[in-house]
């Protein structure tokens, strides 16, 4: 067990819908990082939030949008979802997730399965 | 850019040693790590270098090489478990956010 914990575990959704995805971190920890991984597929990053900012931005659709609330929690907001849309979607935090190293380390939650039917 | 290569797939013997090669490119290097994950499960974290050599943590090692942007994890003892992808992570300095390879997914055979 990571620490952090994600909801709901599955999520069974037609295109068109929106969708919220929602992470706790572990403990103490600043960073969230939310990841999209499709079927045998690698880890496509999202985004990052640092303790509440907008830190790093990747592949991120403009029908996906993210926050991080004043108690650290995050959530994932998924819009006018399509087929291609059905993944894995993993949140992970990390101690610090600025200064580098160590303190960088991510650590998983056990993600949400979305399919989009 | 920043860029992280590793070999798609490997297969290795139960009892055997496998080694799992990864080589970086970034802007700026504060460690590198390396993450196991089975297939449908989260990944989780193995181990992390900084400093060039060898860190040993029971039955996985990693090697790092700063000056080749080189690094390697190798596993002892194959047990059925360990067949799972194995995904090195890169953590940059100046902002630069930590950056995944694609994952070497290793099969291991009876």
């Amino acid at each position: 067990d990571s620490g952090v914990t994600q909801t709901p575990k599955h999520l069974i959704t037609a295109t068109g819908q929106r969708v919220t995805l929602r992470c706790s971190p572990r403990s103490g920890d600043l960073s969230v990082y939310w990841y999209q991984q499709s079927l045998d597929q690698g880890l496509q990053f999202l985004i990052q939030y640092y303790n509440g900012e907008e830190r790093a931005k990747g592949n991120i659709l403009e029908r996906f949008s993210a926050q991080q609330f004043p108690d650290l929690h995050s959530e994932l907001n998924l819009s006018s979802l399509e087929l291609g849309d059905s993944a894995l979607y993993f949140c992970a935090s990390s101690a610090d997730g600025l200064a580098g190293g160590l303190q960088d380390t991510q650590y998983f939650g056990p993600g949400t399965r979305l399919t989009v039917l | 850019g920043q860029n992280i290569d590793q070999p798609t797939e490997m297969t290795a013997t139960e009892g055997a040693i496998v080694q799992i090669n990864c080589t970086y490119q970034t802007s700026g290097f504060n460690g590198l790590f390396w993450y196991q994950q089975h297939a449908g499960e989260a990944p989780t974290f193995l181990s992390y270098n900084v400093l060039d050599g060898l860190e040993e943590k029971g039955r996985f090692s990693s090697f790092l090489s700063r000056s080749k942007g080189y690094s390697y994890l190798l596993l002892k003892e194959l047990q059925m478990k360990d067949s799972a992808s194995y995904l090195c992570a890169v953590s940059g300095t100046g902002g630069f956010k930590t950056i995944f390879g694609a994952g070497t997914r290793l099969f291991v055979k009876a």
